[in-house]
């Protein structure tokens, strides 16, 4: 089974400014079979990025995916009100669908 | 535009039995991987279903394998999930969840959600 553990838990950022979350793995992802979701308050995940760095449709490219293997970061950046969401990272195939247990961003 | 409407959520009995569904729209259904996930008041998110295209294939996460069966009706769109043996720790919002191709284990849209609540 794998573990996904995401870092920081909480971020309070300023507005325009940028922001790094990690996720890393307790065994190799194969593939890089990585995803990102956004969820705000109230409202369903979102994806935004795959395969650990393709964005979804309609993603803006604020958001930018990177890593392999078991360590992989989510970017931010020119931070928005509307960016204030839990970001979870998961991996996904055959033998896995394992989330992270998201980290909160907040705007300072 | 692609939407999937949960529903059948509400209360039910320690050991009782709940049938969610989820209406799709603005894809052809029949060709999607379709998964349900689930996440417990102010928790993360977890994995719980997921069925092939033909609905000849399912897979469960461990904590709900034998109690959770999922399902699908490609003529009607739907998707179900059939869940007996309910306990405490099933208390949930219940996500249906589009796969992302005929073969992915990706997902790339989700529903709003239908909260199921295990209490007696």
């Amino acid at each position: 089974e794998i573990v996904l553990t995401q870092s920081p838990g909480n971020m309070s950022l300023s507005p325009g400014g940028g922001a790094t979350l990690s996720c890393r793995a307790s065994q190799n992802v194969n593939n890089n079979y990585l995803a990102w979701f956004q969820q705000k308050p109230g409202q369903a995940p979102r994806l935004l990025i795959y395969d650990a760095s393709t964005r979804a449709p309609g993603i803006p490219d604020r958001f930018s995916g990177s890593g392999s293997g078991t360590d992989f970061t989510l970017t931010i950046s020119r931070l928005e009100p509307d960016d204030i969401a839990v970001y979870f990272c998961q991996a996904y195939g055959t033998l896995y669908r394992t989330f992270g247990q998201g980290t909160t961003v907040e705007l300072k | 535009e692609v939407q999937l409407v949960e529903s059948g959520g509400g209360l039910a009995q320690p050991g009782g039995s709940l049938r969610l569904s989820c209406a799709a729209s603005g894809f052809t259904f029949g060709a999607y991987t379709m998964n349900w996930a689930r996440q417990a008041p102010g928790k993360g998110l977890e994995w719980i279903s997921f069925i092939t295209p033909s609905g000849d294939h399912a897979e469960y996460t461990d904590s709900v394998k034998g109690r959770f069966t999922i399902s699908r009706d490609n003529a009607k769109s739907s998707l179900y999930l059939h869940m007996n043996g309910l306990g405490d720790e099933d208390t949930a919002i219940y996500f249906c969840a589009k796969g992302h191709s005929f073969d992915s284990w990706l997902t790339d849209f989700w529903g709003q959600g239908t909260l199921v609540t295990v209490s007696s």
